[in-house]
């Protein structure tokens, strides 16, 4: 089945920088890729996504990059902010004649000093 | 909409009690997940259905656990008789209908602790 795996698993950053987290995905077959932030507290919540015809989706201080060849997505945060402090999630999804199910990465705890 | 609701919040229960977890999806969802979270092991599907049907319970650890869906705006998870490893906090997500790219929207978990 689908391994995805996420690094960091932590990143401190100082406010105003950018972060990058990573991703990588075992299966070809996967062709949709979002992210999500889980606030302390609270269940994820989609911040963005892209799908395996796109190489880069942009939205306002997010973006992520996708490299289906090497099997990678990233996720760039710039200009970050302390309410940028939180967990994130990447994922993995197949097309639907292989089912609805999401293959999440470990996470990153990203700390955005002020 | 007032978003996927989960209940309880909290469960604290004793090892070998019944512990019975509630989900309500968003309304016109027909997709519904259980995830369970913990730090060794991250979110885990447990299941989820479609149409009120399961679809995929390969994530299910063991039959202690169970978990139905009577109709579309209602969801449980079960787990009898509960262990002091199934402490974790149990999400339940929601999706619209079909489409291979569809959002999955988390509730705000449940958090159980089996002493």
């Amino acid at each position: 089945g689908e391994n995805v795996e996420q690094h960091p698993s932590t990143l401190s950053v100082q406010e105003g920088d950018s972060a990058v987290i990573k991703c990588t995905y075992s299966d070809s077959a996967s062709n949709y890729f979002p992210w999500y932030k889980q606030e302390l507290g609270k269940g994820p919540q989609l911040i963005i996504d892209i799908r395996s015809n796109v190489g880069e989706k942009k939205d306002q201080r997010i973006a992520v990059t996708l490299n289906k060849t090497a099997k990678h997505f990233s996720l760039h945060i710039t200009e970050t902010q302390p309410e940028d402090s939180a967990v994130y999630f990447c994922a993995a999804k197949k097309g639907p004649e292989y089912g609805n199910k999401l293959v999440f990465g470990a996470g990153t705890i990203l700390r955005v000093k002020s | 909409d007032a978003g996927v609701i989960q209940s309880p919040r909290h469960e604290v229960t004793e090892m070998g009690q019944e512990v019975t977890l509630r989900c309500k999806p968003i309304s016109g969802h027909d997709y519904l997940f259980w995830y369970r979270q913990t730090m060794m092991r991250g979110l885990e599907l447990l299941i989820y259905f479609n149409n009120n049907v399961p679809i995929d319970d390969s994530g299910m650890p063991e039959d202690r656990f169970s978990a139905k869906m009577p109709n579309a705006s209602f969801s449980t998870l079960k787990i009898q008789p509960s262990e002091p490893r199934d402490s974790a906090v149990y999400f339940c997500a929601s999706s619209f209908p079909t489409g291979a790219y569809n959002e999955q929207f988390f509730g705000p978990g449940t958090r159980l602790t089996v002493l």
